[in-house]
């Protein structure tokens, strides 16, 4: 079975600080990731997914995440935060090929301050 | 692009009512719809499963025939919760994805709340 672990409930950083949420995952063969974001009473947004490649994921608004294989990770990064990014992150993974189904992490709550 | 459009916004009613709660992709093809329950303060639970044209897949412990599931096209799902009760009362949030290694777009969600 596939899990994915949010160790952080909450991360705060101050406004132009580097921010880092955190994703481990569990996943039999190799594992599609996913980061997206939520806002209060909406759905989510699609930030950035790794399937192959470069282990390095640019993706929107400026987040990025790095594939980690040795230690099954793929934390979410921004080189300079906004008081704007403030909200709910939520990782998530599928397996390969497998229908696509996806497993998410509890979710962080970023905050962000000036 | 990848815009899936999801309405009502928010319900309330009365116990007893069927609320029907309607997903559409209006950008693309979804093969696959796939309908999500979130709780307060708490991750997506995945309720289902459906592919255009044929029956939805169900997980373990949610209820086939209180929450009926229609795919009857390439853009559009509905749900439909019969029969609600006040422990119906949540998020519901529905996603759309085109094909196997296509992110899965998400709906903006329907609070549903049950008097």
């Amino acid at each position: 079975a596939q899990s994915v672990a949010q160790p952080e409930d909450q991360v705060n950083v101050a406004e132009g600080n580097p921010l880092t949420v955190k994703c481990t995952y569990s996943v039999s063969g190799n594992p599609y990731l996913f980061w997206y974001v939520q806002y209060p009473n909406r759905g989510l947004q699609f930030l950035l997914k790794y399937i192959t490649g470069d282990n390095l994921v640019k993706g929107s608004y400026g987040f990025e995440a790095e594939f980690n294989k040795s230690q099954t990770s793929f934390h979410l990064k921004k080189p300079s935060a906004l008081v704007s990014d403030s909200a709910l992150y939520f990782c998530a993974v599928s397996p390969t090929g497998g229908g696509n189904k996806l497993t998410f992490g509890t979710g962080t709550q970023l905050k962000v301050e000036l | 692009g990848a815009v899936v459009s999801q309405h009502p916004s928010r319900v309330i009613c009365k116990s007893g009512t069927s609320v029907k709660i309607e997903c559409r992709s209006l950008d693309f093809q979804a093969t696959t719809m796939f309908w999500y329950r979130q709780f307060p303060k708490q991750s997506l639970m995945l309720m289902a499963t459906s592919n255009e044209g044929s029956k939805a897949t169900y997980e373990q412990g949610v209820e086939k025939d209180k929450f009926l599931i229609n795919h009857a096209s390439l853009t559009l799902s509905t749900l439909t919760v019969t029969s609600a009760h006040p422990e119906d009362s949540s998020f519901y949030i529905c996603s759309a994805r085109s094909d196997g290694n296509q992110p899965q777009h998400f709906g903006d969600g329907t609070r549903l709340s049950i008097l």
